[in-house]
């Protein structure tokens, strides 16, 4: 079992719809990151959390530090937003980046 | 524009050869990070630099070595190379420590044959 999972692996999507992308964790983490990888294979920091929830534009990011658990939210989606979107913990302690697997997420227009 | 840049951005080259990535972090950014992205295995950590000394490994191989320069920019080399070698390798960096944001370079597109 990878100790970073992510759900779903792929995601399609009509234009304006509310979307929600799930990262679980078994290790002990200080920050969690949503990253975004263009189609181009460029890469951008969405968020970096370490409790609550974080909102930028139309991008909603939480956490649950009990829980192990971590969504990504896209409200009113645009066919833009078409990227894979990646969690990425840092663990505590051992000051390393453990990654999930991606969400491949098309948004139609 | 993250502000970090990665040269070269392709090479080509053949198995046991020895090739070296470089990466300048933007500007005032002490940490430097580098990932390996390979289509079997995801993205994976390798290694980070903080103000010049070793400060976490990951999944590096020994075949596989680092440094960060006194003026902060850092060399990924890899040595020995072998056909699973071909990936994209980003660099990444950040102000200080793992909690703060990284910002990602364009990648270098290793290509072993």
């Amino acid at each position: 079992k990878n100790e970073v999972e992510q759900s779903p692996q792929n995601l399609t999507a009509q234009e304006g719809e509310f979307i929600t992308i799930n990262c679980s964790y078994s290790v002990g983490i200080s920050a969690l990151h949503w990253l975004q990888q263009h189609p181009g294979g460029g890469i951008v920091s969405l968020f970096m959390l370490s409790s609550g929830k974080k909102k930028h534009g139309r991008l909603i990011a939480t956490i649950n530090i009990q829980e192990k658990h971590s969504s990504l939210h896209i409200t009113a989606s645009h066919p833009r937003d078409s990227a894979v979107y990646i969690c990425a913990v840092y663990t505590s302690g051992t000051y390393k980046y453990i990654f999930g697997t991606g969400t491949r997420l098309k948004v139609l227009a | 524009d993250s502000g970090v840049t990665q040269t070269p951005k392709h090479l080509i080259t053949a198995t046991g050869q020895r090739v070296t990535l470089r990466c300048s972090p933007r500007s005032g950014d002490l940490s430097v990070y580098w990932y390996q992205q390979s289509l079997d295995q995801g993205l994976q950590f390798l290694i980070q630099y903080y103000n010049g000394e070793e400060r976490a490994k990951g999944n590096i191989l020994e075949r596989f070595s680092a440094q960060q320069f006194p003026d902060l920019h850092s060399e990924l080399n890899l040595s020995s190379l072998e056909l699973g070698d071909s990936a994209l390798y980003f660099c990444a960096s950040s102000f200080q420590t793992g909690l703060d944001t990284q910002y990602f370079g364009p990648g270098t597109r290793l290509t072993v044959l």
